[in-house]
């Protein structure tokens, strides 16, 4: 299986940062990456696919990037609306896994 | 726009199968894409359980393979999960979602609610 490993576990932020968060894969998955955003006693909502393509109606403040075994998600100009934790998921093969989660926190 | 909907029993008894059911709208199943079982045990993080086609091939995670079954009903629009011999480790939020990609290899771009399931005599 190929394990994901997310950086950091939780971090807190103001309104208006520059906010990164860091993906890993154990072995290489090309751009095969995705991104996650969860709200608490929220399902899952798509952000980005293949590691830096914006799903249609995610705000463009976030960004991917990344290829082979390292990426990143970058949100520009954090929102308050955009605490929450996010997973990254690798879609190269199955099992199909996650990363642990990265909780976000507002100031 | 697609909406994924969970229904089944939110209490399962230990050693009993675990069945849910996921009614689909705003796209027909038999038009294409994956369609998949994901589960959270509370506080937890993501596990993938299964994918299915509207073709019927299925993927499962190794994990759970012995344990699980993915079926799709096109005349129906919905596709289910059963899982059996559950125990108090299968206690989880359960959610069904559309996958997109190829050879069970997918992104999920829509997700239902979830549904609770707990596993207590």
């Amino acid at each position: 299986d190929i394990q994901m490993t997310q950086s950091p576990f939780s971090l807190s932020a103001s309104v208006g940062d520059r906010v990164t968060i860091t993906c890993r894969a154990s072995q290489s998955i090309n751009n095969y990456l995705n991104w996650y955003q969860q709200k608490p006693g929220k399902a899952p909502k798509f952000l980005i696919y293949t590691a830096s393509s914006l799903q249609s109606g995610v705000p463009s403040r976030f960004s991917g990037s990344g290829s082979g075994t390292d990426f990143t998600l970058t949100i520009r100009s954090l929102q308050p609306e955009d605490f929450g934790t996010y997973y990254c998921q690798q879609s190269y093969s199955t099992p199909i896994t996650f990363g642990q989660g990265t909780r976000l926190e507002i100031k | 726009q697609v909406h994924l909907l969970e229904s089944g029993p939110g209490l399962v008894k230990p050693s009993e199968t675990l069945s849910l059911t996921c009614n689909v709208s705003g796209y027909s199943i038999s038009s294409g894409y994956y369609w998949v079982w994901i589960r959270q045990p509370l506080g937890q993080g993501l596990e993938w359980i299964g994918s299915i086609y509207h073709s019927g091939s299925a993927y499962y995670n190794p994990s759970l393979k012995s344990r699980v079954t993915v079926s799709v009903d096109t005349s129906k629009n919905q596709f289910s999960l059963k899982l059996s011999s559950v125990t108090a480790a299968d206690t989880a939020m359960f959610y069904c979602a559309r996958g997109r990609g190829t050879s069970g290899t997918t992104w999920f771009d829509y997700w239902g609610q979830g549904t609770l399931v707990t596993v207590s005599s």
